[in-house]
């Protein structure tokens, strides 16, 4: 059972263009939503997460928007960069337990 | 400081053969996961530790998998009788949890071991 969906499995953007990931999930006890980065050869990292008391996080030209409602959540890429080009994966913890719970990744290429 | 270490980065063996994959934690970091990621898949959870204890032991597939951890420190996780389908990057990751209701503890990944069953 999959509880947390990702989509889309592969995007290209070009560069200077949007980014969007989508996640949805199942379990509304959970209640910590990070998202982490993965370039080849390396293991995924903490881009930046959220917490379902507020809608929206922004760091820099990565923003989370969460709907609490709805139960979905995405990851917004600004002004995409080459460089930002990886698989992302958003992810769901309990707090208290902290037993992560991966979607299944999308593949971001930014072409130039 | 140094991250999450783990060896080795590549492993070929044969079916039916034993494997040992070795993770060596941030120091100080008290939780330690195992998870794995087939080849175009998401992470799969394996095993969580908390400190040498293993509350959360769910995602083992099977019994052929087992994982121990020494204290707060180097953890190992044992693949006995392999098998074509555990083909995949195991991956260890720690995070520094002081409180268990601490939710800002991010998971600090190593780059993983590329195990290869022929």
């Amino acid at each position: 059972q999959q509880q947390v969906k990702q989509s889309p499995q592969s995007l290209i953007v070009q560069k200077g263009g949007i980014s969007i990931i989508n996640c949805a999930y199942e379990n509304t006890a959970f209640d910590y939503f990070p998202w982490y980065q993965q370039f080849p050869g390396k293991g995924p990292a903490l881009l930046i997460a959220i917490r379902p008391d507020v809608s929206e996080k922004k760091e820099g030209r990565f923003t989370i928007s969460f709907n609490k409602s709805a139960k979905q959540f995405s990851l917004h890429i600004m002004d995409s960069q080459p460089g930002d080009s990886a698989t992302y994966f958003c992810a769901a913890s309990i707090g208290g337990y902290q037993k992560v719970t991966f979607g299944i990744g999308t593949k971001l290429q930014v072409i130039p | 400081g140094a991250g999450v270490s783990q060896s080795p980065s590549n492993k070929v063996t044969e079916k039916g053969k034993d494997v040992e994959l070795r993770c060596d934690p941030i120091s100080g970091h008290t939780a330690l996961y195992w998870y794995r990621q087939r080849l175009g898949q998401g992470l799969e959870f394996l095993i969580y530790f908390q400190g040498n204890s293993a509350p959360d032991k769910s995602g083992l597939p099977s019994d052929r998998f087992s994982a121990e951890r020494t204290g707060e420190s180097v953890s190992t996780l044992t693949i006995q009788r392999t098998q074509q389908e555990d083909s995949a990057v195991y991956l260890c990751a720690s995070s520094l949890v002081r409180d268990p209701r601490s939710y800002n503890s991010p998971l600090h990944f190593g780059n993983g071991t590329r195990l290869t069953v022929t």
